[in-house]
C-alpha cells in the first residue's frame, strides 16, 4: 500500500477555499486516490475519487498532477459544517490505509 | 433507513468476556468490510467479505477476532477473551463494487460504528 503524508491540521475561515495536499510518492500504476471526510462519532463519508488530472463533483475538486505523486483536495467556500477530518487514501482495493488524516477547523 | 446499520452503538464489557458486533449493510451491496478505529487514528482494515466468504482477513489482529457473513448480508464480528487494547470503534462498510484486484472505483458506505469499551 502506498504511504500517504498529509498535514495534521488546517484552519480556515468561513467562505474561503481550502486546499489539502496529500503526498504519495510510491503510488502504483493501478492505484486510485480517494478522499473521505469524517465527523465525530460518525463513519467516514466518501468525497471524491480520481486517477489522474482533475475530477470535480458537487462538493469538491481533486487535482492530480501528471506524475501522480501528490494530490490536492479543494473545498470551495467552506462553511462551519465542513469542520471534520479529511483522509487521503491511495490504493487499488479495499484494504486502504486511512492514516491520521487532516483535521480541518473552520471558524466564523 | 437505507444506510449501513451497526448494533450495538455502544458496548461496555469486562476483560475476558466475549463480544459480538453486528452489521447490516445496504441492501444489494455484495461487498462488506470491517475496520477498527482507535482514538486519534484513522480506520484500520480488518476483514473484507465478498458475498458469504471472507476474501481477505489479513487485517484481523489475532485469532481472538473472527467474523462471519452466513447469508451474504448481515455480518457479525466476534471477539473472544476481550482485552483492554480492543477498546475502539468498530466500523462496518459496504459497497456495490468489490475490489477485484483491478482499479478501485468503488465507494465505501460506512455505518456509524460500534464503540467497544473493555474495562
Amino acid at each position: 500500500l502506498a504511504k500517504t503524508t498529509q498535514p495534521i491540521s488546517m484552519d480556515s475561515y468561513e467562505g474561503q477555499e481550502v486546499n489539502i495536499t496529500c503526498s504519495h510518492n510510491n503510488i502504483a500504476t493501478n492505484d486510485y486516490i480517494t478522499w473521505y471526510q469524517q465527523f465525530p462519532s460518525q463513519g467516514p463519508r466518501f468525497i471524491i475519487q480520481g486517477y489522474k488530472t482533475k475530477v470535480t463533483n458537487e462538493v469538491a475538486s481533486l487535482f492530480i498532477p501528471a506524475d501522480r505523486k501528490s494530490s490536492t483536495l479543494s473545498l470551495p467556500r467552506v462553511s462551519l459544517s465542513d469542520t471534520a477530518v479529511y483522509y487521503c487514501l491511495v490504493g487499488e482495493g479495499y484494504a486502504l490505509n486511512f492514516g491520521k488524516g487532516t483535521s480541518l477547523l473552520v471558524t466564523p | 433507513g437505507a444506510g449501513v446499520s451497526q448494533t450495538p452503538s455502544n458496548k461496555v464489557t469486562e476483560k475476558g468476556k466475549y463480544v459480538e458486533l453486528r452489521c447490516d449493510p445496504i441492501s444489494g451491496h455484495t461487498a462488506l468490510y470491517w475496520y477498527r478505529q482507535s482514538l486519534g487514528q484513522g480506520p484500520e482494515f480488518l476483514i473484507y467479505f465478498q458475498g458469504t466468504g471472507a476474501a481477505d482477513d489479513s487485517g484481523l489482529p489475532n485469532d481472538r477476532f473472527f467474523a462471519v457473513r452466513p447469508e451474504g448480508s448481515v455480518s457479525t464480528l466476534k471477539i473472544q477473551r476481550t482485552e483492554r487494547g480492543d477498546s475502539a470503534v468498530y466500523l462496518c462498510a459496504s459497497s456495490l463494487n468489490p475490489a477485484s484486484g483491478g482499479p478501485n472505483t468503488g465507494e465505501l458506505f460506512f455505518g456509524e460504528g460500534s464503540r467497544l469499551t473493555v474495562l
